[in-house]
């Protein structure tokens, strides 16, 4: 059974830092691996999807890699603001490609 | 807009009455997913369809619960005799099939909140 981690819960930095989020897993037979964002009460936004043939995955100020043979991977937010504080989940997606397993989530503040 | 809906938002019910929630997928996409999220925590995968077929279920779907898809469109999820316990964020996503798409990238909706009182 496919366990995500995401580490830390929670992180708190002042505006312009760049920062690293962490997600871990157990399997790594996955099919891909979504970076979502959540705003309290929302539902989910897709950022970033990693095929499990690609290391990483870039879109604006945000940049996700993945290490499928040791189960990591990270989102990298380059020169934060205020905006971007959000809770910031991992999912895997499995071989058989359907249902998506989720970290607990790491919830950023950025600090005007 | 064309993404997908929910439907409603907000359900206060009290314990032991029925619930449906309703979920209207991206148009072109033919698989459609639930999941549930509790305060704090990552969603967690409840079932799915392809089309009108529901392919998965979670052992988190009592047979409280029950969800169709009858012409492989919108989708209902129902939770009879509800429980305090069935507090939640009930969302909704869609994505196309893989051999047609060759990724599942997931879109998710608002989410319907219900709070048994």
């Amino acid at each position: 059974k496919q366990e995500v981690t995401q580490i830390p819960a929670a992180l708190s930095v002042p505006e312009g830092e760049n920062l690293v989020l962490n997600c871990s897993f157990t399997d790594s037979a996955i099919y891909n691996l979504q970076w979502f964002r959540q705003d309290p009460g929302k539902g989910l936004t897709s950022l970033l999807l990693i095929q499990s043939s690609q290391r990483e995955q870039t879109s604006g100020r945000l940049n996700a890699s993945l290490d499928k043979s040791s189960g990591r991977s990270t989102l990298y937010i380059a020169a934060s603001q205020p905006g971007d504080s959000a809770t910031y989940l991992c999912a895997t997606t499995g071989t058989s490609g359907s249902r998506l397993t989720f970290g607990e989530g790491t919830q950023l503040t950025v600090n005007p | 807009d064309t993404g997908v809906s929910q439907d409603p938002r907000h359900k206060i019910t009290k314990r032991g009455q029925n619930v449906t929630f309703r979920c209207d997928p991206i148009s072109e996409h033919n698989r459609l997913y639930w999941y549930r999220q509790t305060l704090g925590q990552g969603p967690e995968f409840l079932t799915y369809f392809q089309n009108e077929a529901q392919l998965e279920k979670s052992r988190l779907l009592s047979d409280r619960f029950s969800a169709e898809r009858p012409k492989g469109s919108f989708s209902t999820l129902e939770i009879q005799r509800t429980e305090q316990g069935d507090s939640a964020m009930y969302l909704c996503a869609s994505s196309l099939a893989l051999r047609v798409a060759g990724r599942n990238e997931q879109y998710f909706g608002p989410g319907t909140r219900l709070t048994v009182t």
